[in-house]
């Protein structure tokens, strides 16, 4: 089935850094979502982008579809500790499949 | 209310047993799907109902039997389950079509001896 890539697979920071993922689609799609997944919890879901070059911002984190819409990223400012878990962007095919990327797990060093 | 809720939250069952899985939802919502999550992967996808009938089954084996008794109820029954089917199951719902975000409930954790 389709697989979705998401880079890094894992990344540690010291608290304070930044912190970016990458989700890429070898489709054009119609609009993408990003879920966190806290350690022992379940994906909640934190925003959805719809537009070419669509930036959209939740205090430090900032979101971004591409312009071509195959590609999108979440950047958190300063990281803090509540940050840690899995971010996952998520993709829909069809009406109701949503297919999630392989997600990258934050840890942060305090 | 915007929970999804899932009983239970663990289960540990041998290979010969038979079980279900439960998830529910009071939101509304029209689309309810089932997730199989393996330890540091992704949610899978299993199983979507839409409008209560089964709209995507992702060649999920038959020892997995999906149930929609209606439109708030969502169940999942296990039959001859394997070692390699132990994994967190979530449950999930949303209003459906493209573009509506999903809410998970808190899963169950399955174990399969």
């Amino acid at each position: 089935g389709q697989q979705v890539m998401q880079i890094p697979q894992y990344q540690h920071v010291q608290e304070g850094e930044d912190f970016t993922t990458y989700c890429n689609s070898s489709t054009t799609l119609s609009n993408i979502q990003w879920y966190k997944q806290r350690p022992g919890g379940h994906p909640v879901f934190l925003i959805q982008l719809v537009k070419s070059g669509e930036v959209k911002k939740q205090k430090r984190l900032t979101f971004q579809f591409g312009e071509a819409k195959k590609n999108s990223s979440l950047h958190i400012t300063a990281t803090q500790t509540t940050d840690v878990g899995t971010y996952f962007c998520a993709l829909p095919f069809g009406n109701e499949k949503l297919t999630f990327g392989t997600g990258t797990r934050l840890t942060i060093i305090p | 209310d915007t929970e999804v809720t899932q009983t239970p939250k663990h289960l540990v069952m041998g290979m010969t047993n038979k079980k279900s899985l439960k998830c529910e939802q009071h939101m509304g919502h029209r689309a309810m799907y089932w997730y199989k999550q393996k330890a540091k992967k992704p949610p899978e996808l299993m199983f979507v109902y839409s409008y209560e009938k089964l709209s995507i089954n992702e060649s999920v084996p038959s020892r997995f039997s999906p149930e929609c008794p209606n439109s708030s109820l969502l169940n999942l029954h296990l039959h001859a389950l394997q070692p390699e089917d132990s994994a967190l199951y979530l449950c999930a719902s949303s209003l459906g079509g493209r573009g509506t975000e999903a809410f998970f409930g808190q899963g169950t954790r399955l174990t399969v001896v």
